[in-house]
């Protein structure tokens, strides 16, 4: 079974803090995927990553940042933690195996709290 | 630019009952892929069912089918015999050519016993 964790379910951090969310999956998948899930909005992509070092802006990139430096590690960054970005952040990964399968699998979520 | 539009944010069901989740979407892609993804309370993101837009025949997971009318660009879930567990938060999303996916705003299921 694809696996993908997240570093934390739950945190807590104050206005201004340099924020790190990590993921980590264990299916050798190409893409990865950053998300954040807010009441009423559904899921809307912060940042994409198609391969290492690689990133592509999402619908919502503004106040994020990411990093991969290894295939199997995507990290989001929220640079100066304000209270709008208290929210659910979702990791996803998927394979490179055909170009329009794009099925997704998801890790936990990581729910961030800013205070 | 694709878009997915969930018309009902919640929709409940008796246990044992059909329930219909509706699901339009919009693409100016040739060639698609349509989810349906589930999310239960507190718990982690699955996949439900898919669909590839150039196959005629609707998919079918065991309780779980769809209602892909390409055309009318509609993509509806159907659950069978529902169960408690069913109960959850169900996305539907599009999928293209550049790996990305589009999500609905979400519909929240209750099963009533």
């Amino acid at each position: 079974d694809v696996k993908v964790t997240q570093s934390s379910r739950y945190l807590v951090k104050r206005t201004g803090e340099k924020v790190f969310l990590e993921c980590v999956q264990d299916m050798d998948h190409e893409n990865m995927f950053w998300y954040r899930q807010d009441p009423g909005l559904g899921l809307r992509l912060i940042y994409f990553s198609y391969d290492v070092k690689m990133k592509e802006k999402g619908d919502i990139p503004e106040g994020y940042s990411v990093s991969r430096e290894k295939k199997e590690r995507f990290s989001l960054i929220l640079e100066s933690a304000s209270t709008n970005q208290t929210s659910m952040y979702l990791c996803a990964s998927s394979p490179t195996t055909s170009r329009f399968n794009s099925e997704q699998y998801f890790g936990p979520g990581t729910r961030l709290t800013v205070t | 630019a694709q878009t997915v539009t969930q018309s009902q944010p919640e929709m409940s069901v008796q246990e044992a009952e059909t329930v219909t989740l509706s699901c339009t979407y919009d693409t100016s892609e040739s060639d698609y892929y349509l989810f349906w993804y589930k999310q239960p309370p507190s718990r982690q993101m699955i996949l439900v069912i898919r669909q590839e837009a150039y196959k005629q025949q609707n998919a079918t997971e065991n309780r779980f089918s769809v209602n892909f009318q390409k055309a009318a660009k509609s993509f509806s879930l159907k659950i069978s015999d529902s169960q408690l567990g069913d109960a959850a938060m169900y996305f539907c999303a599009s999928g293209g050519s550049n790996y990305k996916l589009t999500f609905g705003k979400g519909t929240l299921l209750t099963v009533n016993p």
